[in-house]
């Protein structure tokens, strides 16, 4: 199976801040990556796909970019709202795999 | 636009047996993959498989053969997730998302994950 890091597991950031999530996988998935926003007791909501390409709808604070092994998540200027968990998953081969969460929150 | 509408919490003796569905609305239901993701409590995502709504092909992935099925009522456009003989560690959240389908068979697989269900809390406890 292949294997998802991210870093960091979790940190502080204030509103204003631009944030930068990394994600790694363990072997080349080209583009097939996706970045997902949980928030506490809510279901996944897709950001990102095919590694770079803003979901309809999702502010344009939000960015991917990367490609084979090593993918990273920018959010540009930190709102409120933007407070949560932020998972990474390759749909390239079975078993599809997510990331470990990087957990943003309040500084 | 698509909805995911999930089926509610279930509190169930281990042993037993839970279903657990997800209704889809607002669009066709065929030609899509209805995954299933687990998320264990203050854990993260876990994905189960994923289920062909036009051919009813199930895939499993490794960890969820056995106890685990998929399957669908295409007159009512909803999924279903049947876990039997129930332990305390299948308690968690159920999630199902949709994905389109890329390829084809025999090599078919979603693509990532929109919509999400909103998830079904399944407690295994005597």
């Amino acid at each position: 199976a292949i294997r998802m890091t991210q870093s960091p597991s979790s940190f502080s950031a204030s509103t204003g801040d631009r944030v930068t999530i990394t994600c790694r996988a363990s072997q080349g998935i080209s583009s097939y990556l996706a970045w997902y926003q949980q928030k506490p007791g809510k279901a996944p909501n897709l950001l990102i796909y095919t590694a770079s390409t803003l979901q309809s709808g999702v502010p344009s604070r939000f960015s991917g970019s990367g490609s084979g092994t090593d993918f990273t998540l920018t959010i540009s200027c930190l709102q409120s709202e933007d407070f949560a968990t932020y998972y990474c998953q390759q749909y390239y081969s079975y078993p599809f795999t997510f990331g470990p969460g990087t957990k943003v929150d309040i500084k | 636009q698509v909805q995911l509408v999930q089926s509610g919490s279930e509190l169930k003796n281990p042993g037993a047996s839970v279903k657990v569905s997800c209704k889809a609305s607002g669009n066709t239901f065929t030609t899509y993959a209805i995954n299933w993701v687990r998320q264990a409590p203050g854990q993260g995502l876990e994905w189960m498989g994923w289920i062909n709504t036009n051919t009813g092909n199930p895939t499993y992935a490794q960890g969820f053969t056995g106890r685990f099925v998929f399957s669908l009522d295409t007159s009512v456009s909803t999924a279903y997730l049947q876990i039997t003989s129930l332990k305390a560690e299948d308690t968690a959240i159920y999630y199902c998302a949709r994905a389109e389908v890329r390829g084809e068979a025999p090599i078919e697989a979603p693509n990532w994950f929109d919509p999400w269900g909103q998830g079904t809390l399944v407690t295994v406890s005597s």
